[in-house]
């Protein structure tokens, strides 16, 4: 699977969207963009995936840009409880397997009132 | 509609003792993952469970097992504890081989394990 590079911590007032960036520049034709979020104590929630148009649900946006090498998970009215660590995952979705997620490190989002 | 559950919650082991830990996935998923999340960590992948096999499997050592049951269901078995498996131990559900490849995994919550 392809690396994922994002910052390591971002911070974002109260109701203001939330722009997360990834990298992947090394992504291939059949990788997909996830998006998981992991709140204190809890386990990683999913939030939104795509492959190469852009991708909205109830909980966000996902921008992917043209060449696929770079992606912005978009929190459009952020609250307190956004505060997290968000997660970008390129994996391989073809073949009829449903294959490992790999995580880096993720981005901290704080979330301030 | 009941998520992916996990238990116990919590768990303190002493080294060299052998731990079983368990997961009931979202209700309609086949296949199961396990990953190890250390402090500070992001979570890493140990094995992937579908029909009842062990279909793919992280870099951990044997000490390292796992099961699915009929039901869909699994457990993750270490043995032969050591201070460095303390962590929080994480299964996610998904609909797996066959047709829904992109389709995202689930996670519980976790059962964080204590080894002194």
């Amino acid at each position: 699977d392809a690396k994922t590079t994002q910052p390591p911590s971002m911070d974002c007032a109260e109701g203001r969207a939330a722009n997360l960036p990834c990298n992947h520049s090394t992504i291939s034709g059949n990788e997909y963009v996830y998006w998981y979020r992991q709140i204190h104590s809890q386990g990683p929630q999913y939030i939104i995936h795509g492959l190469k148009n852009n991708e909205t649900n109830e909980m966000a946006s996902l921008i992917i840009t043209e060449d696929r090498k770079s992606s912005t998970l978009i929190l459009p009215h952020a609250t307190l409880r956004d505060t997290a660590v968000y997660y970008c995952i390129v994996r391989v979705a073809s073949g009829g397997s449903n294959y490992k997620l790999t995580f880096g490190k993720g981005t901290l989002l704080t979330v301030n009132p | 509609d009941a998520g992916v559950t996990q238990s116990p919650t919590h768990l303190i082991k002493t080294r060299g003792q052998q731990v079983t830990l368990r997961c009931s996935p979202k209700s309609g998923h086949d296949t199961v993952s396990w990953y190890q999340q250390a402090l500070g960590q992001g979570p890493q992948f140990i094995f992937q469970y579908y029909e009842e096999e062990e279909r793919q499997r992280g870099n951990f050592p044997d000490r390292f097992s796992g099961h699915q049951f009929p039901n869909y269901s699994s457990e993750l078995n270490v043995n032969a504890l050591l201070l460095g498996d303390s962590a929080l131990y994480l299964c996610a559900s998904s609909l797996g081989f066959g047709g829904q490849s992109n389709q995202p995994q689930h996670f519980g919550d976790g059962t964080r394990l204590s080894i002194l």
